[in-house]
């Protein structure tokens, strides 16, 4: 069964630059048929997506957030990593990875999510 | 902004059927997946495609869609099925980015 989990601090400063790491278990990330994404939900709204990337190190971005926003593969890890940059209150938010089939244009497994406050 | 407007809530009697509606352009182009989620939880994936759904979801879900709408019904609705959920496809300016619903809360009565 394909599981992702989340790590990074809970807590950023504002203006510093937020990092998670994605590690894939049950399953390959280099796998030719998928994308790993970045989706994020502030506390009582909806779903935002972020960006995804593939194996390869191919990436497609939220242009609202492209400007601020690396997402990077690390294949012998089996682990992507998401870095947000100039973050403010506004980027507060649960983050979560997940497994993005671009061909069927769904996001098929998640990981349980993160909160990352950003606060002084 | 989002380009999928839901509407923001909706109830079920229990043992009824609802209908949840997602409209947006993109949607002429792209099928919408739909996705439950229940407090302090992540989404669950229930509906991918033209009317498929994940191993292990019941089979009282299933999606539609007809123009710019895409709709998920829920064929006898059960105490468990309270949750949010949230559409989501394509953005329509032809790029490949997702975009999301702003989301369905339903509750079952």
């Amino acid at each position: 069964q394909l599981q992702l989990q989340e790590s990074g601090p809970g807590l950023v400063k504002p203006s510093e630059t937020l990092s998670l790491t994605c590690t894939v278990s049950g399953g390959s990330i280099s796998s030719s048929s998928y994308y790993w994404g970045w989706i994020r939900q502030p506390p009582g709204k909806g779903l935002e997506w972020i960006g995804s990337i593939y194996y390869s190190g191919s990436t497609y971005y939220n242009p609202s957030l492209k400007s601020r926003v690396t997402i990077s593969v690390d294949t012998s890890k089996n682990q992507f990593s998401l870095k947000l940059s100039s973050v403010t209150a506004a980027d507060t938010a649960v983050y979560y990875c997940a497994r993005d089939v671009f061909a069927s244009v769904t996001i098929d497994y998640w990981g349980q999510g993160t909160l990352v406050t950003v606060s002084s | 902004s989002s380009e999928l407007t839901q509407d923001p809530a909706v109830s079920v009697a229990l043992g009824q059927t609802v209908r949840i509606t997602c409209q947006g352009d993109s949607l002429r182009s792209y099928y919408a997946s739909w996705y439950q989620q229940k407090p302090g939880q992540a989404p669950v994936l229930v509906i991918y495609g033209k009317n498929n759904r994940p191993s292990g979801i019941p089979d009282r879900f299933s999606g539609s869609s007809s123009g710019n709408t895409a709709s998920l019904t829920i064929t006898g609705a059960q105490a468990e099925d309270e949750a949010d959920y949230y559409c989501n496809s394509r953005d329509s300016s032809g790029n490949p980015h997702y975009v999301f619903g702003t989301g369905t809360k339903v509750t079952v009565l």
